[in-house]
């Protein structure tokens, strides 16, 4: 099956600062996703992003479908930001494939 | 509103014993989903369902069972048969209009399960 690699598993920042989170897939997917979950456990959907590029206010999200990868940025981070960003994806089915995530917090 | 409900936040179980998580959906959606979490692990699929009184095995199916008689409704029990049931359950859900997999899924806020 697909492997779904993030990375990194980490990240601290302080507020302000900007970050960029990386997905990396084995195979070819037609359905790529971004959550967010917050420390609370719930998990809020980001961005629908397959291939391309979009953006929703301080977040933006690129696929490179050829290359096997997707990148998630993150500009002027806040303490809101904070918790687990999730890349799953899929081909040709309802059954996504998550990767471990990226924790990352953001201190005041 | 529309949404997704998971009910109880918080479930103990014996050993031995059977229990059931709800998952409620008011959003019009086809599919369903159960997944499970592991402390600082990604979510494993343990069944979906596409439609209304059917539904496939997710890649965690053991010890797990379902039923799907309602598009809003699609409960997991959580049988004795699974060994090491302590996780974070999260319900999510889903359109199935156009192509096959390509449609956003959608969480409710989970339920923690703890054996006692």
């Amino acid at each position: 099956g697909i492997q779904v690699e993030q990375s990194p598993p980490d990240l601290i920042l302080q507020e302000g600062a900007n970050s960029t989170l990386r997905c990396n897939f084995s195979d070819s997917v037609n359905n790529l996703q971004w959550f967010h979950q917050n420390p609370w456990g719930q998990l809020i959907n980001l961005f629908y992003i397959p291939s391309g590029t979009k953006q929703n206010g301080r977040l933006s999200a690129t696929t490179v479908a050829t290359e096997r990868y997707s990148l998630l940025y993150i500009s002027s981070s806040q303490t809101t930001d904070s918790g687990v960003y999730f890349c799953a994806v899929a081909w040709n089915t309802d059954k996504l494939i998550f990767g471990t995530g990226t924790r990352l917090q953001v201190f005041p | 509103d529309g949404g997704i409900t998971q009910s109880p936040k918080y479930l103990f179980r014996k050993e031995g014993q059977n229990v059931t998580l709800s998952c409620e959906q008011n959003l019009n959606h086809d599919a369903m989903y159960w997944y499970r979490q592991d402390p600082g692990q990604g979510l494993r699929l343990i069944y979906y369902s596409q439609i209304v009184n059917d539904f496939q095995k997710g890649d965690i199916a053991e010890g797990y069972s379902v039923s799907r008689e309602k598009k809003e409704s699609f409960p997991l029990t959580v049988t004795s048969a699974q060994k090491n049931p302590t996780a974070f359950y999260l319900c999510a859900s889903s359109h199935r209009g156009g192509t096959l997999g390509r449609e956003t899924q959608y969480f409710g806020p989970g339920t923690r399960l703890l054996v006692l």
